[in-house]
């Protein structure tokens, strides 16, 4: 049973408006991230946090924002969604505490699927 | 950045058959996870193991690190077990910044 939630699951709308896809994870795991998926499978990381009040964007350029309030919450916003924009958006979270050096096993949430016509 | 290069692209079997998925990357990794995606798009971690050799149920890797190779094995393949097979290494010095590879499609036929 997955314990981050993404919502909404699949989004359509026009050009020009302001999204926020929304992230929350229940595990209080220290780092989150951003990945967008583009039709042919391949996961790009946009942005990623490693706690409370940090933010970095990843190896792929992107127009959205995150911000990184609450542990459990990390949403990301599109200011003025545009066509190019349409892809599959995933949040995923993971947690090092406890664990050997390097192992942060990442959990995923289902996917926020975005479509701008 | 690292490279991650995963083979084959695509793979057919039938139920009840085995097969092997690799993954190959190109600088030392201290991360490196295998992840399924089914057909409804939800990503599963199936693995951790940046090094040695671990099993569960139907499914065991082995990392040769020194190598830089990684092998995912299915046995006794269902259906169940379609879906996009994902490798995923760390890049740079960041033990959790994870590089993807492009994934093996994995078709089960009953």
């Amino acid at each position: 049973e997955a314990d981050i939630y993404q919502t909404p699951r699949y989004l359509v709308i026009g050009t020009g408006k302001k999204i926020t896809l929304e992230c929350s994870q229940t595990m209080g795991h220290d780092k989150m991230y951003w990945y967008q998926q583009d039709p042919g499978m391949e996961l790009h990381l946009i942005h990623y946090s490693y706690g409370v009040n940090s933010t970095e964007k990843g190896d792929l350029s992107s127009e959205s924002t995150v911000s990184r309030i609450r542990t459990e919450h990390f949403p990301l916003t599109l200011e003025s969604a545009r066509p190019s924009h349409t892809s599959q958006y995933l949040c995923a979270s993971s947690e090092s505490a406890g664990r050997p050096s390097g192992a942060n096993v990442l959990t995923f949430g289902a996917g926020s699927r975005l479509t701008v016509l | 950045g690292i490279q991650v290069e995963q083979s084959p692209p695509d793979l057919i079997l039938q139920e009840g058959a085995n097969s092997t998925l690799r993954c190959n990357f190109s600088d030392s990794v201290n991360n490196l996870q295998w992840f399924h995606q089914n057909p409804w798009g939800q990503l599963i971690n199936l693995f951790y193991i940046p090094s040695g050799t671990k099993q569960n149920g139907r499914l065991s890797a082995t990392t040769v690190a020194t190598e830089r190779y990684s092998l995912l094995y299915i046995s006794s393949s269902q259906t169940t077990d379609s879906g996009v097979y994902f490798c995923a290494v760390n890049s740079g010095g960041s033990n959790y910044k994870l590089t993807f590879g492009k994934g093996t499609l994995l078709t089960v036929n009953p």
